[in-house]
């Protein structure tokens, strides 16, 4: 098994531009999540999926969209990037409510 | 809302040494707390879970005991080695959050040879 897997590791964008974070896992979980990692913020969630077809705001999700697109692909889609979203992005998911969270390498972002 | 904290935000040990990081949270009402080791670069690693009814989980050299009502935690390591040198947070899962973790900032230990 893969687990979670993200795409791409690393990017550079331009203020405005536009760009799609994936993410896929192969563990067959329900629950997906969004999260940035600031140094001196921790981790907080942008948004999450606890099961297939369905979305939900977390802490931060303002200048984010999100897609669930099958039980295995989640995406996170930055629509007008800003120098405020550099960040670095990582995907997780849970089988069960209860359950362990398992992350994703993470995707480096600058905004320059 | 839930905040968690991490103490001390770094730690430096001789290798061989017996260590504890220290988690507390300010909601007692949670659900399960679950510890996370983080390389430099890389995603988190999950390393112990533990369900508000447990008082503690042990894999290996760890062992994370949870004291809900006081609102703490604590990760043992045993023997540490080199090798455990990395950046530890733990996380709690709320019973009125639903998906959401709360993590706090995490613990950066080095471990000397």
């Amino acid at each position: 098994n893969a687990g979670v897997t993200q795409t791409p590791k690393f990017q550079v964008l331009k203020t405005g531009q536009s760009m799609t974070l994936q993410c896929a896992q192969d563990m067959n979980h329900n629950s997906m999540y969004w999260y940035r990692q600031d140094p001196g913020m921790g981790l907080r969630l942008i948004y999450y999926s606890a099961s297939e077809g369905t979305t939900d705001k977390g802490e931060v999700p303002n200048g984010y969209n999100v897609s669930r697109l099958n039980k295995r692909e989640f995406s996170l889609r930055l629509e007008s990037a800003a120098p405020s979203q550099t960040s670095v992005y990582f995907c997780a998911s849970r089988l069960t409510f209860s359950g362990t969270q398992y992350f994703g390498p993470g995707t480096r972002l600058l905004v320059l | 809302k839930q905040e968690v904290t991490q103490i001390p935000a770094a730690l430096s040990v001789p290798e061989g040494e017996n260590l504890v990081l220290n988690c507390s949270f300010t909601d007692s009402a949670i659900y399960n707390l679950q510890w996370f080791r983080q390389d430099p670069g890389k995603g988190l690693t999950s390393l112990l879970l533990i369900q508000s009814s447990q008082r503690e989980q042990t894999s290996g050299r760890l062992n994370a005991s949870l004291d809900k009502s006081s609102g703490r935690s604590t990760l043992y390591i045993a023997a540490s080695q080199p090798g455990d040198s990395a950046t530890y947070l733990c996380a709690v899962k709320g019973e009125t959050s639903g998906s959401r973790l709360t993590f706090g900032e995490g613990t950066q230990l080095t471990v000397n040879p």
